[in-house]
């Protein structure tokens, strides 16, 4: 099992560019999560989704959006980039409701410019 | 509103020696707690976690204690090794996780 996995490992984009970062994971887990982590703090939850078709907001949604057709894939979308969305990403997996661990993947380094 | 704090950003040890992680918390609805590792460039693994019914679990080198009373919490790593080099994150979890800002520790050889 490759676990959780990310593209692209880094990216540069120019203020108002919009992108995609991807995540798969080959778990068939349920739960799939987005945070970002800024220098010095926590992850922040941005969206997170139960199960194919289904998704909500996290802590920190604006300027983001999200889609889940498959188990497998949950990519985040960054429409019009902002230099306050330079962060890291990483995408996380986690089997069923009960389950506590999360499992993430290696992340996404986010500069705009 | 932090509801997840660890207020050392870092923490330096010699090898062989404890290891000392704090974490307080302030939701006492919180019913599960967690710790992450972390590495340059990797992703946040899962190290260990404690029901909030507990007030110690072990696994190995890594032990989590619990203080409800004080919601604090503190991860203890004997002996130190410098692999354990990385930051560590606590984490909170009641529908969702809410983690800490993370402590860089350092184990010197």
């Amino acid at each position: 099992n490759a676990g959780v996995t990310q593209t692209p490992k880094f990216r540069i984009l120019k203020i108002g560019q919009s992108m995609t970062l991807q995540c798969t994971q080959d778990m068939n887990h349920n739960y799939m999560y987005w945070y970002r982590q800024d220098p010095g703090m926590g992850l922040k939850l941005i969206y997170y989704s139960v199960g194919a078709g289904i998704t909500d907001k996290g802590e920190v949604p604006n300027g983001y959006n999200v889609s889940r057709s498959t188990t497998e894939d949950f990519p985040l979308r960054l429409e019009l980039a902002a230099p306050s969305q330079t962060s890291v990403y990483f995408c996380a997996s986690k089997r069923v409701v009960g389950a506590k661990t999360q499992y993430f993947g290696p992340g996404t380094r986010l500069l705009v410019l | 509103d932090q509801q997840v704090k660890q207020n050392s950003p870092s923490l330096s040890v010699q090898e062989g020696r404890i290891s000392i992680l704090n974490c307080d918390y302030t939701n006492s609805m919180f019913d599960y707690f967690l710790w992450y590792k972390k590495y340059p460039a990797e992703g946040p693994t899962f190290l260990i976690s404690i029901s909030s019914i507990k007030d110690k679990n072990e696994d190995g080198r890594f032990t989590v204690f619990l203080n409800k009373s004080a919601k604090h919490l503190s991860l203890h790593i004997v002996p130190s090794q410098p692999g354990d080099s990385a930051v560590y994150f606590c984490a909170a979890s009641l529908s969702r996780l809410t983690f800490g800002e993370g402590t860089q520790l350092t184990v010197n050889p």
